[in-house]
């Protein structure tokens, strides 16, 4: 089956930094990635979503491209706020045969003010 | 958008007791929803998938006489951890999903549930 391997956290900025978390994916075919997000006391979230090599999911100012040669889904954002402080997960679909969901271990953030 | 419940949000129990939790979406219906754990610093581990009306399908490796599983309506799936142990101790998470073929990404989750046996 797939799997999802996203960097460890904390990852703690100031507001207005510039914010990378990487994800990287093994997989069969082409699956179609997800970045998922979780505020404090909340369920989680699809944040964006890529359907194609070289698409570019976007969100509430968050980017993320399908990488297929480097089978990699990092996310981004240029300036981030306090609001944005949370935990974020890369996911992929299992397998091209099942509608099930895999997880990175999550990404957990920290916005300083 | 769609909201899912889920209800405790926390319980500590005694070891050897059993724990009920559940699961609800709230304003659709979902004809199928997933019960994840999730252990600190790991990601969220699907332990088995509800079906309304019918039997859970479980993941290898979860035991389904210790994680029951109850999906009678199509709003309300329930997971109780039956003879609780210590190393069931963990974060329990479900989510929903409205019937949409080939929709892979429209699960709903709920906030989760923590989890600790004494």
């Amino acid at each position: 089956g797939n799997s999802v391997t996203q960097m460890e956290g904390p990852v703690t900025l100031s507001e207005e930094a510039f914010l990378t978390i990487n994800c990287t994916y093994t997989a069969t075919g082409y699956p179609s990635p997800f970045w998922y997000v979780q505020y404090p006391g909340e369920g989680l979230q699809l944040l964006l979503k890529a359907t194609k090599a070289d698409d570019k999911g976007s969100n509430k100012g968050f980017e993320a491209t399908y990488r297929k040669e480097t089978t990699s889904f990092h996310l981004e954002k240029g300036s981030v706020q306090v609001s944005d402080s949370a935990v974020y997960f890369c996911a992929l679909p299992r397998s091209n045969r099942d509608d099930k969901i895999i997880f990175g271990k999550g990404t957990r953030l920290h916005i300083l003010p | 958008g769609a909201v899912v419940s889920q209800h405790p949000s926390r319980v500590i129990c005694k070891s050897g007791t059993s724990v009920k939790i559940e699961c609800r979406s709230l304003d659709f219906q979902a004809t199928t929803m997933f019960w994840y754990r999730q252990f600190p610093k790991q990601s969220l581990m699907l332990m088995a998938t509800s079906n309304e009306g019918s039997k859970a399908t479980y993941e290898q490796g979860v035991e389904k006489d210790k994680f029951l599983i109850n999906h009678a309506s199509l709003t309300l799936s329930t997971l109780t951890v039956t003879s609780a142990h210590p190393e069931d101790s963990s974060f329990y998470i479900c989510s929903a999903r409205k019937f949409l073929a080939g929709a892979r990404e429209t699960q709903y989750f709920g906030p989760g549930t923590r989890l600790l046996v004494l």
